[in-house]
């Protein structure tokens, strides 16, 4: 069982190329998300995805979008990179979502992308 | 709004004694979830122990144990027996079900921990 998987591992980016990280999980787990991590300031979420069809806005999601086409795809694109969108990215799923505390998400290995 | 602290910027151990890493929590909201999460020099999110503001007991997984102080709102994680593999990056995280009923499943992150395990 691969778990989730993401890719690219690492990339660097000219400023204002488009970017898609691409992230899939085997799991059948409902719910996906995209956090973003920054020293000092932690993880943060960008976007979430309840259920395949579904999307949502987390804390910081100005320059990203994602989709959910399926259950297993939950990829994130950045239409036009900027220099502070430079940071390691993870992609978490969980089983249920929603409202319930108790759903642990688990993590993806990261993706560490450089804009310039 | 929901915040984690984690006031230990590093912490140092002997191998296979016990540690402490600590965790404070605000949030109004009565129902919530504890997670600790360990994050190695390799970069992964390995989630290890996960605690309901619900539960009666304090969460026991393997070597690691959470302590938990509703009144003080702290989650502290205790590892017992540390290891040179314990060496990481630690995070504690809570998720909450907003005052509007609904939740996204946003995980809010403390700053973390670095443990570094001696010999």
């Amino acid at each position: 069982i691969a778990g989730i998987t993401q890719a690219p591992t690492s990339q660097i980016l000219a400023a204002g190329r488009r970017m898609t990280l691409r992230c899939t999980q085997d799991m059948r787990h409902n719910a996906m998300y995209w956090y973003r991590q920054d020293l000092g300031l932690g993880l943060r979420l960008i976007h979430y995805s309840n259920t395949a069809g579904t999307t949502g806005k987390g804390e910081v999601p100005d320059g990203y979008s994602v989709s959910r086409a399926n259950t297993d795809d939950f990829p994130l694109t950045l239409a036009s990179a900027v220099p502070s969108q430079t940071s390691v990215y993870f992609c978490a799923s969980s089983a249920v979502g929603g409202r319930f505390v108790t759903d642990t998400q688990y993590f993806g290995p990261g993706t560490r992308l450089t804009v310039l | 709004a929901q915040k984690i602290t984690q006031t230990q910027p590093g912490m140092f151990v002997q191998e296979k004694e016990a540690v402490t890493l600590d965790c404070t929590y605000d949030t109004s909201d009565p129902s919530y979830g504890l997670f600790w999460y360990k994050q190695p020099s390799s970069g992964e999110m390995i989630f290890l122990i996960y605690q309901g503001s619900y539960d009666q007991q304090n969460a026991t997984e393997g070597r690691y144990s959470l302590n938990f102080q509703k009144a003080r709102k702290s989650a502290n994680l205790v590892i017992s027996a540390s290891q040179l593999g314990d060496s990481a990056m630690y995070f504690c995280a809570m998720r909450v079900i907003n005052a509007g009923g609904t939740s996204y499943g946003k995980l809010t992150f403390g700053q973390g921990t670095i443990l570094t395990v001696h010999p």
